[in-house]
């Protein structure tokens, strides 16, 4: 089975640019998951799917950050413009379902660094 | 508000020797809880879990965890640690009521030969 698929796996921009992720996630996988890990610190959850539908994006912040799930298949994530404090790895996870007990499964990242 | 706090940041220990890694949670009932394992330019992956009944959980690659209600604690244990062992730890609480995973900051280990 394959896992959870995301690109680039890296990226380099410069402050006020925008850049977007790409994530796949597991086949089947109606729930899937944006978090932002800070060097640092833990995964922290931007926005969670429920096949092409939000669940919950109270901690996105919408002003620069935007994801959309077309289809309720592959996802994206944009950030425009970006801020050198969004520089992060951004990790894309994807469950079977919305329950907490559902397990999420994560893909390798993307570390983007703005300077 | 719930959070989880991992109190060391960076442990280091011999291949070999015993381990625990600390996990305390700030939450009004019993919560489902999480361990997950991050290597080097990885996506995290579940170790265990605890949702309710026995205390102590055996997860995957010979961790074991023990929820302790009275501490408000989620302990991770290994008897013997392995180089490949060497990691990023994460403990996380998942509220069942508001179905999200809540991470604490990490623990980095370090392995010696």
């Amino acid at each position: 089975e394959a896992g959870v698929a995301q690109s680039p796996r890296y990226k380099i921009i410069e402050k006020r640019q925008s850049v977007a992720f790409w994530c796949n996630p597991i086949s089947g996988h109606a729930t899937l998951y944006w978090y932002q890990q800070i060097l640092g610190q833990g995964p922290k959850l931007l926005i969670q799917f429920q096949n092409n539908g939000v669940v919950d994006d109270s901690q996105l912040p919408k002003d620069r950050f935007s994801a959309e799930r077309l289809k309720g298949v592959d996802s994206t994530l944009k950030i425009q413009p970006a801020k050198l404090e969004d520089s992060a790895v951004y990790l894309c996870a994807s469950s079977s379902g919305t329950a907490t007990y559902n397990e999420q499964f994560f893909g390798p990242g993307t570390r983007l660094t703005v300077l | 508000a719930q959070s989880v706090t991992q109190p060391d940041i960076h442990i280091t220990v011999s291949e070999g020797a015993s381990l625990e890694l600390r996990c305390n949670y700030s939450y009004g009932a019993t919560p489902y809880l999480f361990w997950y394992v991050q290597s080097p330019g990885q996506g995290l992956q579940l170790l265990l879990k605890y949702f309710s009944g026995d205390t102590l959980v055996q997860g995957i690659k010979g961790f074991e965890a023990e929820f302790k209600r009275s501490q408000s604690s989620f302990n991770l244990r290994k008897p013997s640690v392995h180089w490949s062992d060497a990691a990023e730890y994460f403990c996380a609480v998942g509220p069942p009521e508001i179905n999200k995973l809540i991470f604490g900051a990490g623990t980095r280990l370090a392995v010696h030969p």
